[in-house]
């Protein structure tokens, strides 16, 4: 069971430049997250997906943008990075909130991507 | 506005001794969740604990809810070398839009 799978792993960018993170679940999953963990602030939803064909904004969604492309794939793109953007970015999954045995169910997390922006 | 608080921060405890993680919400919430992470990696699901009074028991870690007082504890019980990570704690406020605690870094010493 590969879970919630997250590319790339680590990355490196200048500042202006542009990148998609991937994030994709097997599991049959309804909704889709991505948060960023930054030392000392635990961690903060940047955007949400409800379920596919839907995105919602998070705690701190300002520079980045979402896309659902279907109900496995929910990837997060930054569109002209920022030195404030260098964080530890991960997606995380769970079942139907419809549901009362998934609702009850704890979010699944990736193992993250660690991107720095010089 | 919705917050997590828990305390403490940083926790430093020799191994074989008690120790209780708090973690306090500040409106009503359907569930929470305590997470553990450790260094570099991805957070792992601890314990789910759904209404009022719920406890639930994993080896040497214990959470329990008081929707009540809108607080959520994690004791460690004999601590072990094992233990040392952080640990969250995630309200769902009936929402999708979770918030989760800042963490405590457990460091458990021999």
């Amino acid at each position: 069971n590969a879970g919630v799978t997250q590319t790339p792993k680590f990355q490196v960018l200048k500042t202006g430049q542009s990148m998609t993170l991937q994030c994709a679940q097997d599991m049959n999953h309804n909704s889709m997250y991505w948060y960023r963990q930054d030392p000392g602030m635990g961690l903060r939803l940047i955007y949400y997906s409800a379920s596919e064909g839907t995105t919602d904004k998070g705690e701190v969604p300002n520079g980045y943008n979402v896309s659902r492309l279907n109900k496995r794939e929910f990837s997060l793109r930054l569109e002209s990075a920022a030195p404030s953007q260098t964080s530890v970015y991960f997606c995380a999954s769970k079942g139907n909130f419809q549901d009362s045995r998934d609702s009850n169910q704890p979010q699944h997390f990736g193992d993250g991507t660690r991107l720095s922006i010089l | 506005e919705l917050k997590v608080e828990q305390n403490p921060l940083f926790l430093s405890m020799q191994e074989g001794k008690n120790y209780t993680i708090y973690c306090n919400y500040s409106t009503t919430s359907d569930r929470l969740y305590w997470y553990r992470q450790d260094p570099g990696k991805s957070l792992e699901s601890l314990f789910v604990l759904l209404s009022n009074g719920a406890v639930k028991q994993e080896g040497r870690l214990m959470a329990s809810l008081d929707t009540k007082a809108r607080l959520s504890t994690l004791h460690i019980t004999a601590a072990v070398h094992d233990l040392s990570a952080t640990y969250f704690c995630a309200v769902d406020p009936g929402t999708y839009k979770y918030i989760f605690g800042t963490g405590t870094r457990l460091k458990v010493l021999a």
